[in-house]
């Protein structure tokens, strides 16, 4: 199994509806999450921490369940500057790394 | 906003060259990485660094790769004899905490 896994996608998704990434990870001793995006060819920019249960930053909602060993991102009322890659990302404590999932591609249509 | 920034933006090189690619982390940071990113594939890490000495490094990290931080401010990525397939986009990141940021990086083509 795959550290950190998520669906490639693309994700084709109109202007204005909402659309939601899973991403699972192996190892139940990670302790914090993130959410990165990508654009093409660019560096991937911090999108939100999830530290707890998850957290809400405007029209992004990000959602931790430790039970089941996943991670969740909402995105409400997209935008076309919302397409883009969504990195899954889990840090290890035990050794400060960061395991990056593959990411999932959305694409955002007028 | 402070950033990170990467020089140069692009370095082209013939296979078995080497080549140094710069870095300068945001500056209050303690914790720095390496990263690469073959075009169309995952974020690899490659290294990190704190407190003057590598913390952690991946297996793609191998002899033929070192860093260093000669002064207050830059973080450098050397690569003594490139091959084809270091052909990549080699990201720093830094971070004081968790939450790491990275640089514009710079676009490594080997020939």
């Amino acid at each position: 199994r795959k550290e950190v896994e998520q669906d490639p996608g693309p994700f084709n998704v109109p202007e204005g509806a909402t659309v939601a990434f899973n991403c699972t990870y192996s190892n139940s001793a990670s302790q914090s999450f993130f959410w990165y995006r990508q654009d093409c060819r660019k560096e991937p920019k911090l999108l939100m921490s999830v530290y707890s249960s998850g957290n809400e930053d405007g029209r992004f909602t990000a959602q931790l369940n430790r039970a089941s060993q996943y991670i969740s991102l909402l995105i409400r009322d997209s935008k076309l500057s919302d397409s883009a890659t969504y990195l899954c990302v889990v840090y290890m404590d035990s050794n400060y790394q960061l395991i990056w999932g593959a990411g999932t591609k959305l694409i955002i249509k007028p | 906003e402070p950033e990170v920034t990467q020089t140069p933006s692009h370095q082209v090189t013939q296979m078995g060259q080497e080549v140094i690619l710069r870095c300068v982390p945001i500056s209050n940071h303690l914790y720095f990485y390496w990263y690469r990113q073959i075009l169309g594939q995952k974020v690899e890490f490659l290294v990190s660094f704190y407190n003057n000495e590598i913390s952690e490094k991946s297996e793609i990290f191998d002899d033929q790769f070192s860093v260093e931080r000669p002064d207050g401010s830059n973080f450098t990525l050397k690569i003594r004899s490139t091959k084809l397939e270091d052909s990549a986009m080699y990201f720093c990141a830094s971070s004081f905490n968790y939450e790491q940021f990275f640089g514009p990086g710079t676009r490594l083509t080997v020939l």
